[in-house]
């Protein structure tokens, strides 16, 4: 079975700054693929950003870029010139090639501060 | 991109009766549709996962007689929480995953049921 661990529930950061979600996971699968969505508050599921693990490079979408350490089994999640609407809870995800089940960590709120 | 339509987006019954969740993909077939519940502030865990034609698969735990999912077509399938109690009160997610990229999930809005 697979796992997810995001170790800060809560941070914040001020706008226009850089501010860097982590995440961990568990697993003995070779080939996978790694998420982070947004939850704001409306409380509908945005996908943020993904990757491949069989992908050396690291995923980047405009402000939103990753840190994939394979080896580490690590996941972190830099959004640079935070702004308010980025206010939200994140969750990192893991998903199955062959299943296409997910496995969610527990979550890290932002909140991002004028 | 890929939309899933989940309704009612909110709902209100009285306990004991039943409530039906349904959700949909508008523009793709879903290979798997999952469903999720999620309590505030927490993570989502998922309850089932749903293939079309077929039984679903529920996670440990999860009452597939209180729970049914029915997965009728390739752009549909229901959750009825079945004798609904308040403890059942609470946010319920769908996902779909796309037959040809069975990886990336797509999200209903969601259902926030109350049970009174």
């Amino acid at each position: 079975a697979q796992t997810v661990t995001q170790s800060q529930p809560e941070m914040s950061v001020q706008e226009a700054e850089t501010v860097t979600l982590s995440c961990t996971y568990d697993t003995s699968e070779s080939n996978y693929y790694l998420f982070w969505y947004k939850q704001p508050p409306s409380r509908q599921m945005i996908l943020v950003i993904r990757q491949e693990a069989y992908k050396q490079q690291n995923a980047t979408e405009n402000r939103f870029s990753v840190n994939f350490q394979k080896a580490a089994k690590s996941f972190s999640l830099k959004i640079s010139d935070s702004q308010l609407g980025d206010t939200a809870m994140y969750f990192c995800a893991f998903t199955n090639t062959n299943a296409g089940k997910s496995t969610f960590g527990d979550g890290t709120t932002l909140t991002v501060k004028p | 991109g890929a939309v899933v339509s989940q309704h009612p987006s909110r709902v209100i019954c009285k306990s004991g009766t039943s409530v039906k969740i349904e959700c949909r993909s508008l523009d793709f077939q879903a290979t798997t549709m999952f469903w999720y519940r999620q309590f505030p502030k927490q993570s989502l865990m998922l309850m089932a996962t749903s293939n079309e034609g077929s039984k679903a698969t529920y996670e440990q735990g999860v009452e597939k007689d209180k729970f049914l999912i029915n997965h009728a077509s390739l752009t549909l399938s229901t959750l009825t929480v079945t004798s609904a109690h308040p403890e059942d009160s609470s946010f319920y997610i769908c996902s779909a995953t796309v037959r040809e990229i069975n990886t990336e999930a797509f999200f209903g809005q969601g259902t926030r049921l109350t049970v009174v």
